[in-house]
């Protein structure tokens, strides 16, 4: 069975610090996607990466990939109220596994302002 | 919006009850998908539905059960439910490609579902 860990479980900050969240794992993945949650709502997708060693930007955000294609972090810089949400890590063991997503924990973020 | 429905999005039912959810994708994708999602846990997949057919039943108990129609709609029936299956049922659709590369997996809002 893979497991993602996922840490941390909690994170609390003020407005303007930054962050970061780590996903690890001790199967490979063939992908690893970084999915953002609000309450009362479904995961949205923020990123997938593939590559090992793969850094994606998405404006204060970025996302790195493992070499060993078995974690991932999520750092956000100067964080701001408008990113308080879940954030779940999911990865895709690739193959015909039929779309067999495994997810972390997740981790709850609070901003304040 | 991201084109996946579900309802209804509270659903609060006795131990005795048949209930079911219904999912929808205005998406065009092949295949769908059942999670549930607990406090403190994480998400876990229920079922997938690639092509209208089960490709996977993650040991589900038998008070599940999963229909799929048509390549845009899914629905789970519940009958006879214990405190502990109360949580919120996400389900997911997406785009396979011959069951080897995963696509993105769109989420809708889930039913938050109590079991008295």
């Amino acid at each position: 069975t893979q497991l993602l860990e996922q840490s941390p479980q909690f994170l609390s900050i003020q407005e303007g610090e930054n962050l970061t969240v780590y996903c690890n794992s001790s199967s490979v993945f063939s992908s690893l996607q970084w999915y953002r949650q609000e309450p009362g709502e479904g995961p949205v997708l923020l990123v997938t990466v593939v590559t090992g060693g793969e850094v994606k930007k998405l404006k204060r955000l970025t996302f790195q990939f493992g070499d060993a294609r078995k974690d991932s972090s999520l750092h956000i810089t100067a964080a701001q109220p408008g990113d308080t949400g879940l954030y779940l890590c999911a990865g895709d063991a690739g193959g015909t596994s039929y779309g067999k997503l495994t997810f972390g924990q997740g981790t709850i973020l609070t901003v304040h302002p | 919006e991201t084109g996946v429905t579900q309802t209804p999005r509270h659903l609060v039912m006795g131990m005795t009850n048949k209930k079911s959810l219904k999912c929808e994708q205005h998406l065009g994708h092949n295949a769908m998908y059942w999670y549930k999602q607990s406090a403190k846990k994480p998400l876990e997949l229920m079922f997938v539905y690639s092509l209208e057919e089960r490709v996977e039943n993650n040991s589900v108990p038998s008070r599940f059960s999963p229909e799929c129609p048509n390549s845009s709609h899914l629905f789970l029936h519940l009958h006879t439910l214990q405190p502990e299956d109360s949580a919120l049922y996400l389900c997911a659709s997406s785009q396979e490609l011959a069951g080897i590369i995963t696509d993105t997996q769109y989420f809708g809002p889930g039913t938050r579902l109590t079991v008295l």
